[in-house]
């Protein structure tokens, strides 16, 4: 069964700073990861998918990576920015559980001014 | 128009109450989703549609009943709800069903049920 996690639960950085967030999968037979924000209260934005054949996407200040044989993927923000502060949640679709998301718990993400 | 929408953002309703939640998409998508979000947790799947028929249901008990009138349009309706069904539900879209697809959130509706 598919586990998603993400580390650090929780990060607190000063505007500026570029900064990584984690997402480790358990099984590396997957569709694709996406990943999502969500501001509190909100619903989820859509900020990246990338497909398992791809290594990496990128939106603006957003990189994503993928490596599928470690299960790792990572979210790249540059010059991060106090309207960043939200939840980032990477979440995965797996062959062998019909294709639904798997969502980690989420890093929540605190950009200080 | 490249939105999910949800109607009612809030809603507040007793036990014996009967509700509907409402989410509509014009982007021409075919699969349409129900997840259920409490606090601090990720979302949980509960239900999909595709092409207007009921793909997956993840063993939602049957307070909550779904329906799909067409192809823009996921309606949830809610009766004899329970206090801990309290939580954000979240409506998503995508082109089709296929696992490949993105999936595009709604806003959610927050629900308390006293």
């Amino acid at each position: 069964k598919q586990e998603v996690t993400q580390i650090p639960a929780a990060l607190s950085v000063p505007e500026g700073e570029n900064l990584v967030l984690n997402c480790s999968f358990t099984d590396s037979a997957i569709y694709n990861l996406q990943w999502f924000r969500q501001d509190p209260g909100k619903g989820l934005t859509s900020l990246l998918l990338i497909q398992s054949s791809q290594r990496e996407q990128t939106s603006g200040r957003l990189n994503a990576s993928l490596d599928k044989s470690s299960g790792r993927s990572t979210l790249y923000i540059a010059a991060s920015q106090p309207g960043d502060s939200a939840t980032y949640l990477c979440a995965v679709r797996t062959y062998n559980q019909g294709g639904k998301l798997i969502f980690g718990q989420g890093t929540e993400l605190s950009v200080k001014p | 128009d490249t939105e999910v929408t949800q109607t009612p953002k809030h809603l507040v309703m007793g036990m014996t109450n009967k509700k509907s939640l409402k989410c509509e998409q014009h982007m021409g998508h075919r699969a349409m989703y129900w997840y259920k979000q409490k606090a601090k947790k990720p979302p949980e799947l509960m239900f999909v549609y595709s092409y207007e028929k009921l793909s997956i249901n993840e063993s939602v008990p049957s307070r909550f009943s779904p329906e799909c009138p067409n192809s823009s349009l996921l309606n949830l309706h809610l009766h004899a709800l329970q206090p801990e069904d309290s939580a954000l539900y979240l409506c998503a879209s995508s082109f089709r069903e296929e696992s490949y697809n993105e999936q595009f959130f709604g806003p959610g509706t927050r629900l308390t049920v006293l």
